[in-house]
């Protein structure tokens, strides 16, 4: 069973501070890796895709990857009220179609203002 | 620019009862997913189409089907209703396997 795991949270943070998602994933096999956000209610957004090992920025949110550790995590700087909200990893199998992209059950984020 | 679109966006079923989610994109997206989301359980795979004139299981297929009318349209039946399909569905649409899915807004089901 591939499985991809989050900490369920409540991860609570201060606004300005940084904000550390983290996601682990059992197949050694996957090769691209998701972070959705959901804002209660509401459908899941792509905010950030990464195929390699290392780090990709974009704004105020950096991905990092490394398949050795079989760990992708999203890190969210200036944290921002507005940033409250479920963070949810996706990760992909090589040679699969989106079929079989898998979601962890997301960590929850609060940023207190 | 619609984007994808599901319809109704609540529904309330009794036990037994029998509809159809609908769901459309004007992404142009080849691929076509039906998602379930439950507290707890995260997003899980029900049906998928890969293409037009083909579909697949997902992970929770048991007491539904599709239908893949064009490359549009995406279609989620529930035979019987159960109150075990309960839940916020969610249709996506994608394309080749590195691009991200592209959610519709939802459809809230509950079955008493």
């Amino acid at each position: 069973q591939k499985e991809v795991e989050q900490n369920s949270g409540p991860l609570s943070v201060p606004e300005g501070a940084i904000a550390s998602l983290n996601c682990t994933y059992s197949d050694r096999g996957s090769q691209s890796f998701f972070w959705y956000r959901q804002y209660s209610g509401k459908s899941p957004e792509l905010i950030m895709s990464i195929y390699s090992n290392g780090d990709k920025e974009d704004g105020r949110f950096t991905a990092q990857l490394n398949k050795a550790s079989q760990y992708v995590s999203l890190l969210i700087r200036d944290s921002q009220p507005s940033d409250s909200a479920t963070y949810l990893c996706a990760v992909l199998n090589y040679g699969g179609s989106q079929g079989n992209l898998i979601f962890g059950k997301g960590t929850k984020l609060s940023v207190k203002p | 620019n619609a984007g994808v679109t599901q319809t109704p966006k609540f529904q309330v079923l009794k036990t037994g009862q029998s509809m159809t989610l609908q769901c459309a994109q004007d992404m142009n997206h080849n691929s076509m997913y039906w998602y379930r989301q439950d507290p707890g359980m995260g997003l899980r795979l029900i049906y998928y189409s890969a293409s037009e004139g083909t579909t697949d299981k997902g992970e929770v297929p048991n007491g539904y089907n599709v239908s893949r009318l064009n490359k549009r349209e995406f279609s989620l039946r529930l035979e019987s209703a159960a109150p075990s399909q309960t839940s916020v569905y969610f249709c996506a649409g994608g394309d080749a396997y590195n691009s991200p899915l592209h959610f519709g807004n939802g459809t809230r089901l509950t079955v008493t």
